[in-house]
């Protein structure tokens, strides 16, 4: 059901940018595409969402393609404690509103 | 704001027990969800709850599964006769009515043995 697709992992060393891609080719013009990250054996921290105009808050940039079918999560300057898996998420507009997780991109940050 | 709490945050049972899980939203949160997340897996949506309605459920939750918040507080998951294949990390998350982002808890580690 998921309606992401993801690299399985990446790494990327000590402060420098991590570029995290996700395609969601199929999405609706209503729907928003949201960023998760899970650290080991914790529950899933929101990191950003938008709809088609980039965002930026303290913790990452979204960059969203024109047409929409992708997106790039952007964290500035990678920390070790920026390792985990990060899951990009489209968030089906109805009654739930629930997400549907893929199995996300485990990110490496390597010191 | 303390977040979302889960209790208990571990559970070992035997197969063909019954566990009862609690989640405790962020006050004022009017909608909260229940997923599960098995090893390598992404969270799997189970069911959903605005206040004390619950507006849906997914086909993962088999009818040993049960879910309830009386009083659009708490909430509380049930799994009757377990099985093996429950096994399982079980997340509570709630969000507020003005925006859709959702707070997770840490989970329940369930492990059925």
């Amino acid at each position: 059901d998921a309606k992401t697709t993801q690299p399985t992992s990446m790494d990327c060393a000590e402060g420098r940018a991590a570029n995290l891609p996700c395609n969601h080719s199929t999405i609706s013009g209503n729907e928003y595409v949201y960023w998760y990250r899970q650290i080991h054996s914790q529950g899933p921290q929101y990191i950003i969402h938008g709809l088609k105009n980039n965002e930026t808050n303290e913790m990452a940039s979204l960059i969203i393609t024109e047409d929409r079918k992708s997106s790039t999560l952007i964290l500035p300057h990678a920390t070790l404690r920026d390792t985990a898996v990060y899951y990009c998420i489209v968030r089906v507009t109805g009654t739930g509103n629930q997400f549907y997780f893929g199995t996300g991109t485990s990110l490496t940050v390597i010191p | 704001d303390t977040g979302v709490s889960q209790d208990p945050r571990h559970k070992i049972t035997k197969r063909g027990q019954n566990v009862t899980f609690r989640c405790d939203p962020i006050s004022e949160h009017n909608r909260l969800y229940w997923y599960r997340q098995t090893l390598g897996q992404g969270p799997e949506f189970l069911t959903y709850f605005q206040n004390e309605a619950q507006l849906e459920k997914s086909r993962l939750l088999s009818d040993r599964f049960s879910a309830e918040r009386p009083k659009g507080s708490f909430s509380t998951l049930e799994i009757q006769r377990t099985e093996q294949g429950d096994s399982a990390m079980y997340l509570c998350a709630s969000s507020p009515s003005t925006s859709y982002e959702q707070y997770f808890g840490p989970g329940t580690r369930l492990t059925v043995t």
